[in-house]
């Protein structure tokens, strides 16, 4: 299997652009996560799927994102416009409904200048 | 009080050195207690996780969760440079509407073994 799969691997955009991250979940996995990592407040949950329906996107820090799951396979996370705090890791992961643990990709390293 | 505590460190260590791990958390509900270990530039992985109280063991790692005290402890035996990483803490809960787990990291430990 493949793994969790992200593009881009790194992304580097000025402030007030659009930018989209993209995500494939490992086949047969019903649920999928996305979360951003920095080094002041580590790992945060922004939003998750479940059969591609979004159940809690509380963690969403403010309208400028947004994230789709229009098939099973595929997710993206878009903040419009960007910036410069938006900078971190943005991690997707995916899982099965009935097992215990998350499947991460790589990441995107993120850079809003 | 956030929701799960851990010391980011970083810890050093000579090879061969006992290693150990906490994190605090404020949930009672949680009930299960994950551990991730996340390599540089790589995503976390499950490294091991338990079930309520108690001990699990799995090779030189060894996971403690103290519920009535909300400490969960990661011990490394016999530690190697290949141990050199962040180690995260994620207690679980499940949910009321049933499906999948939301997690909830600690910051996460560095820690470098050094040979």
């Amino acid at each position: 299997d493949a793994g969790v799969i992200q593009s881009p691997r790194h992304e580097v955009t000025e402030m007030g652009q659009e930018v989209t991250l993209r995500c494939k979940p490992i086949s047969g996995h019903n649920s999928l996560f996305w979360y951003r990592q920095t080094m002041m407040r580590g790992l945060e949950l922004l939003i998750y799927f479940n059969n591609n329906v979004p159940i809690d996107d509380s963690g969403m820090p403010e309208d400028r994102f947004s994230a789709k799951m229009p098939n099973a396979s595929f997710s993206t996370l878009k903040i419009q416009p960007s910036e410069p705090r938006d900078s971190a890791v943005y991690f997707c992961a995916s899982t099965r409904g009935d097992s215990f643990g998350l499947f991460f990709g790589s990441g995107t390293q993120l850079s809003v200048l | 009080q956030k929701e799960v505590e851990q010391d980011p460190g970083p810890l050093s260590v000579p090879e061969g050195a006992i290693v150990s791990l906490n994190c605090t958390y404020s949930n009672s509900a949680f009930q299960y207690f994950m551990w991730y270990r996340q390599y540089s530039r790589k995503g976390p992985e499950l490294l091991m996780y338990t079930y309520s109280s108690g001990n699990k063991e799995d090779g030189r790692f060894t996971a403690q969760v103290d519920k009535s005290s909300k400490y969960i402890s990661l011990f490394i035996r016999d530690s190697q440079p290949s141990d050199s990483a962040t180690y995260l803490c994620a207690p679980l809960r499940t949910l009321a509407q049933g499906g999948s787990e939301k997690l909830v990291f600690g910051k996460g430990t560095k820690l470098t073994v050094n040979p």
